[in-house]
């Protein structure tokens, strides 16, 4: 399977620890995204990169978390001194940064997504 | 904001029957709209997207800008399009906006 990898998919942790999930974007596709998904809620973006800059980070990414992508390959999310409020589906997703507008060039892939559930 | 608005959480209907899965969005400029859909233990992935006016597995759908909707349509439904259906309009960084999602649940 070549299409957007998360690592790992389910993550219990207590709150107020520490937890980073991994993404590995389709290859060669320049940007990737975050978005978090809660129960009976469409996703929510969080942040994305294009190559290693990150260009955009959404109110709901709080001070706790933090995303990389040092070589513009794959990306972390880390949460930390983790809440139950953070208990969701973390998606990560890629496309290419270039696709003419009735092409699928610039169509994004998503994971499968890790689930977090904070006790 | 922009938003996009599902008001369905659940629509069950009978094989063979038609289904439309309503969405609406907040008007701003000259959206891109899509539908994504995510089949039982399977990823999110695109089904169709307004630009390309094209059906995908029976499924159109016409951005009525007028009435700022994105309404997904089949005229006979099969089991296998039992799933979560999600709209989502793209913003700036081209980036998504989804809707809350609909469970489309197709009986035998």
């Amino acid at each position: 399977d070549t299409g957007v990898s998360q690592d790992p998919r389910h993550k219990i942790t207590k709150r107020g620890q520490n937890v980073t999930f991994r993404c590995d974007p389709i290859s060669e596709h320049n940007r990737l995204y975050w978005y978090r998904q809660t129960l009976g809620q469409g996703p929510e973006f969080l942040t994305y990169f294009q190559n290693e800059a990150q260009l955009e980070k959404s109110r709901l990414l709080s001070d706790r978390f933090s995303a990389e992508r040092p070589k513009g390959s794959f990306s972390t999310l880390e949460i930390q001194r983790t809440e139950q409020g953070d208990s969701a589906m973390y998606l990560c997703a890629s496309s290419l940064l270039y696709g003419t507008v009735k092409s699928s060039g610039n169509t994004i892939y998503f994971g499968e997504g890790s689930w977090l559930t904070v006790v | 904001a922009q938003r996009v608005t599902q008001p369905e959480k659940l629509l069950s209907v009978f094989k063979g029957a038609p289904v439309e899965l309503k969405c609406n969005y907040s008007y701003s400029g000259s959206p891109e709209l899509f539908w994504y859909v995510q089949y039982s233990r399977q990823r999110l992935q695109l089904l169709l997207r307004h630009i390309s006016r094209e059906s995908i597995k029976g499924f159109t759908a016409d951005l009525n800008k007028g009435e700022t909707s994105f309404h997904l349509k089949k005229p006979f439904a099969q089991e296998e399009d039992s799933a979560m259906y999600y709209c989502a309009r793209k913003a700036a960084g081209n980036k998504l906006t989804f809707g809350g999602g609909t469970r489309v649940l197709v009986k035998p």
